[in-house]
């Protein structure tokens, strides 16, 4: 079955240092998200990316964050200079479009130290 | 701005009883609802949905009902078992809207199933 493959699984960073998280979305899927989970908190939007630009953005996804999707099949989130805050679990997401149904990765934990 | 609410953060039942979570919106666009369920340390995966023109949806042991009147949408799920413990999170979409398929999640309600 196909499915959402994020890397890495956890990563763990200093403060203000760069960190790039990677998805390769369902392969014939077209509309692409990150969503994230503070610990006990709710899954939260982030972007959503349709014809290679985004479509929405969330008022958490600030100057900090970009999204890219390089090659036509990898969809990174890059955080430019990581904050305590930004420590959560990071869902990317696709869909085909047609209902709305999203399928997620696995997620990927980011602890900011 | 809690769009979607699921005011239960638990919920714990006996193996082979209904279980019945329960979720509220207050955007009136939504027009699709979703529900996902999420082990630990996984990603949520999706589970059942439902779009405004229908008020129930049935998938085996899961229902959704929704009441747009209420702004209400519940779970139901008959006869419980202990794999379906979980978190379970509503989610609502306004298809109708720029099309961007974005998911506006509820909190989650954590369901235990106890043999």
């Amino acid at each position: 079955e196909p499915e959402v493959t994020q890397t890495p699984s956890h990563q763990v960073t200093q403060m203000g240092q760069e960190v790039i998280l990677r998805c390769v979305p369902i392969s014939n899927h077209l509309y692409f998200y990150w969503y994230r989970q503070i610990l006990g908190q709710k899954v939260e939007f982030l972007v959503s990316f349709y014809n290679n630009e985004i479509s929405e953005k969330s008022e958490i996804f600030d100057d900090q964050f970009s999204v890219e999707r390089p090659d036509g099949s990898n969809f990174t989130l890059k955080i430019r200079s990581t904050k305590l805050e930004d420590s959560a679990m990071y869902f990317c997401a696709s869909t085909g479009g047609g209902y709305g149904e999203l399928f997620f990765g696995e997620g990927s934990r980011l602890t900011v130290l | 701005d809690q769009q979607v609410k699921q005011n239960s953060p638990s919920l714990s039942v006996q193996e082979g009883r209904i279980s019945i979570l329960n979720c509220d919106y207050t955007n009136s666009m939504f027009d699709y609802f979703l529900w996902y369920k999420k082990y630990p340390a996984e990603g949520p995966t999706f589970l059942i949905s439902i779009s405004s023109i229908k008020d129930k949806n049935e998938d085996g042991r899961f229902t959704v009902f929704l009441n747009k009147s209420a702004k209400h949408l519940s779970l139901h799920i008959v006869p419980s078992q202990p794999g379906d413990s979980a978190v379970y999170f509503c989610a609502a979409s306004d298809l109708s809207g720029a099309g961007s398929y974005q998911l506006t999640f509820g909190k989650g309600t954590k369901l235990s199933v106890i043999p």
